[in-house]
């Protein structure tokens, strides 16, 4: 198993703001993904996170909103930008055993945004 | 991409045997079947996998008919701390695969 750790663990962001979500792990792992939850909902998949290449985003979410980094094979961020109250969610960062989604994950704590 | 349908909530006595019931008609060949568990505040956690028949682990068991057009998640003797959401998913093990988080089951064990 892996441990996950996020930063920071919830926030209060004023519109138009942006705010960097951290993810760390305690192994190298090849797949990470980050997800939004909003609360009392389900799952969404944003993105997952390749290193030393773009990200690939899922239908929905672009680039210039959720820039995301990859620079090595422990640590990741989702920069959630120019925001709005609609981005009031749950972030989390998941990291895989496998080669894509399918395999099982292991989720950080996630990061409670709210924009006011 | 098969799509899964669940209980939206289910409520039980501490001690009891919980079945959760999880439907995927159109899953296919290459698709399995996973359960994750959704405590507040934290992120979901990976409980058990299968593709046919029974799996069990040491946290729960996993029922998959010849069909496999649905599967049944059971919690042997639920505690207070097994009160969380439970999410079905199928998943297909390729380098392209997706995966729905549907919208769970939320499970409430009483005293």
């Amino acid at each position: 198993s892996a441990v996950i750790s996020q930063k920071p663990s919830r926030d209060i962001c004023q519109r138009g703001t942006s705010l960097t979500i951290q993810c760390q792990v305690d192994s190298q792992v090849t797949m990470m993904f980050w997800y939004r939850q909003q609360p009392g909902q389900s799952l969404t998949l944003i993105a997952t996170a390749n290193q030393g290449s773009e990200a690939t985003y899922e239908s929905g979410f672009v680039i210039d909103k959720f820039p995301i980094s990859r620079p090595n094979l422990t640590f990741s961020t989702l920069t959630v930008s120019n925001m709005s109250p609609e981005d009031s969610s749950i972030y989390l960062c998941s990291v895989g055993t496998g080669l894509s989604v399918g395999y099982e994950q292991y989720f950080g704590p996630g990061t409670r945004l709210t924009v006011t | 991409l098969a799509k899964t349908t669940q209980p939206i909530s289910m409520d039980s006595y501490e001690g009891q045997e919980v079945n959760i019931t999880c439907s995927h008609n159109n899953i296919a060949t290459n698709d399995y079947i996973t359960w994750y568990q959704q405590f507040p505040s934290q992120g979901p956690r990976f409980i058990i996998q299968g593709y046919k028949t029974k799996v069990t682990n040491e946290v729960a068991s996993l029922f998959i008919p010849a069909d496999r057009k649905s599967s049944t998640l059971s919690l042997p003797r639920v505690s207070l701390s097994d009160t969380a959401v439970y999410y079905c998913l199928v998943v297909v093990y390729s380098s392209a695969s997706k995966i729905i988080f549907g919208s769970g089951t939320r499970l409430s064990i009483r005293p």
